[in-house]
């Protein structure tokens, strides 16, 4: 089993819709998680971190995690071209840092 | 810019030379990490240098030798390299774990990364 799993896409979504991002992960006892974007053939650069359960909200985007379900979402709204990467979760066990093999976004005017 | 900085950002070489990566960081950051991305495959975790000092080796072959001469510099040595090291290279840097307050709260910074060719 993969300690990080997200569906590798693409996913297709109109320029204005929501974008609904998903990843789950295996170790119940990781504390944080992070959402990075990567434009092709560029380096991931951080877009929200979580902690605790719930949602945290930044500007569009929205992080929600619920660790019962051992799940870590990200929501885009109002999806724009410029969003169109790849969408990197990564969850940390104890001092490493787990990435998921990352959602290619696509937003099409 | 992320404040951490990494050169060349492209390298061609053959399986027989020496050639070394090199990340910089202007973060003020105690933890450096070097990070190998191949196609369809998560970022792999290779090095960790804490207060410079390595702290994590992921069991990477032998061709890669990393090396922290202080807080703000990290190399990475490469020789007698394998077509299959071709990938992107990845520098980060992060405040470190125990002087964020915890793991919760360290963030990691990447560089732009060098694009490794093995010819």
């Amino acid at each position: 089993q993969k300690e990080v799993e997200q569906n590798s896409g693409p996913l297709s979504v109109p320029e204005g819709a929501i974008a609904s991002l998903n990843c789950t992960y295996s170790d119940r006892g990781s504390q944080s998680f992070f959402w990075y974007r990567q434009y092709s053939g560029k380096s991931p650069e951080l877009i929200m971190s979580i902690y605790s359960n719930g949602d945290k909200e930044d500007g569009r985007f929205t992080a929600q995690l619920n660790k019962a379900s051992q799940y870590v979402s990200l929501l885009i709204r109002d999806s724009q071209p410029s969003d169109s990467a790849t969408y990197l979760c990564a969850v940390t066990n104890t001092d490493k840092l787990i990435f998921g093999t990352g959602t290619r976004l696509q937003v099409f005017p | 810019e992320t404040g951490v900085t990494q050169t060349p950002r492209h390298l061609v070489m053959g399986m027989t030379n020496k050639k070394s990566l090199k990340c910089e960081q202007h973060l003020g950051h105690n933890a450096m990490y070097w990070y190998k991305q191949s196609a369809k495959k998560p970022l792999e975790l290779m090095f960790v240098y804490s207060l410079e000092e390595r702290v994590e080796n992921n069991s990477v072959p032998s061709r890669f030798s990393p090396e922290c001469p202080n807080s703000s510099h990290l190399f990475l040595h490469l020789h007698t390299l394998q077509p299959e090291d071709s990938a992107l290279y990845l520098c980060a840097s992060s405040q470190g774990p125990r002087l964020a307050g915890g793991v919760g709260t360290d963030t990691q910074y990447f560089g732009p990364g060098t694009r490794l060719t093995v010819l």
